[in-house]
């Protein structure tokens, strides 16, 4: 099946200094990554996806890329704020299968 | 669009009873639900796929006869954690696939505590 790993595990970075989180996956047949950010005690909210037959995608401060020939994606985050700071965990699924397999979680802090 | 209502939000049960969660989804046809489990600062871990009308598929490790999945119509899903113990105690969500396109929504969990 799938493995997801995922890094940092914490990750502190300065208001408004941009973070970066790394994600790499074991199945070639994941086509579908998403990105999950959860505060304590809730529900994951989905940030920002992408799938396999792009390489980048942007919403506003939040951007994700894809390599698929080295198997990884990240999360960048630019512009950091306060708000920003809960536990980020990236996810992939193979077409057809439906399970998402869950990363490890990043805990982000800002520091303002 | 593409709610999942999850109930309750916390329990609090004595070892040995049964509690049942719901989740239900609000405007669409959830015709997969994924149930996971997670304990404190740590990762989801699937725990069963269910299928409306069929039975619940269970990842390795998951005891089928525990924890009960009955998905009996296209908006509900029920997890009912039996003969319940303190190791029990967690976060549940539940989430659906939405039935137009790519995406997962997720319920708003349930915090159980097994005292």
């Amino acid at each position: 099946g799938e493995n997801v790993e995922q890094h940092p595990s914490t990750l502190s970075v300065q208001e408004g200094d941009s973070a970066v989180i790394k994600c790499t996956y074991s199945d070639s047949a994941s086509n579908y990554f998403p990105w999950y950010k959860q505060e304590l005690g809730k529900r994951p909210q989905l940030i920002i996806d992408i799938r396999s037959n792009v390489g980048e995608k942007k919403d506003q401060r939040i951007a994700v890329t894809l390599n698929k020939t080295a198997k990884h994606f990240s999360l960048h985050i630019t512009e950091t704020q306060p708000e920003d700071s809960a536990v980020y965990f990236c996810a992939a699924t193979p077409f057809g299968n439906e399970k998402l397999t869950f990363g490890t979680g990043t805990r982000l802090t800002i520091i303002p | 669009g593409a709610v999942v209502s999850q109930h309750p939000s916390r329990v609090i049960c004595k070892s040995g009873t049964s509690v049942k969660i719901e989740c239900r989804s609000l405007d669409f046809q959830a015709t997969t639900m994924f149930w996971y489990r997670q304990f404190p600062k740590q990762s989801l871990m699937l725990m069963a796929t269910s299928n409306e009308g069929s039975k619940a598929t269970y990842e390795q490790g998951v005891e089928k006869d525990k924890f009960l999945i009955n998905h009996a119509s296209l908006t509900l899903s029920t997890l009912t954690v039996t003969s319940a113990h303190p190791e029990d105690s967690s976060f549940y969500i539940c989430s659906a696939r939405w039935d137009r396109g790519y995406g997962y929504t997720f319920g708003s969990g349930t915090r159980l505590t097994v005292v």
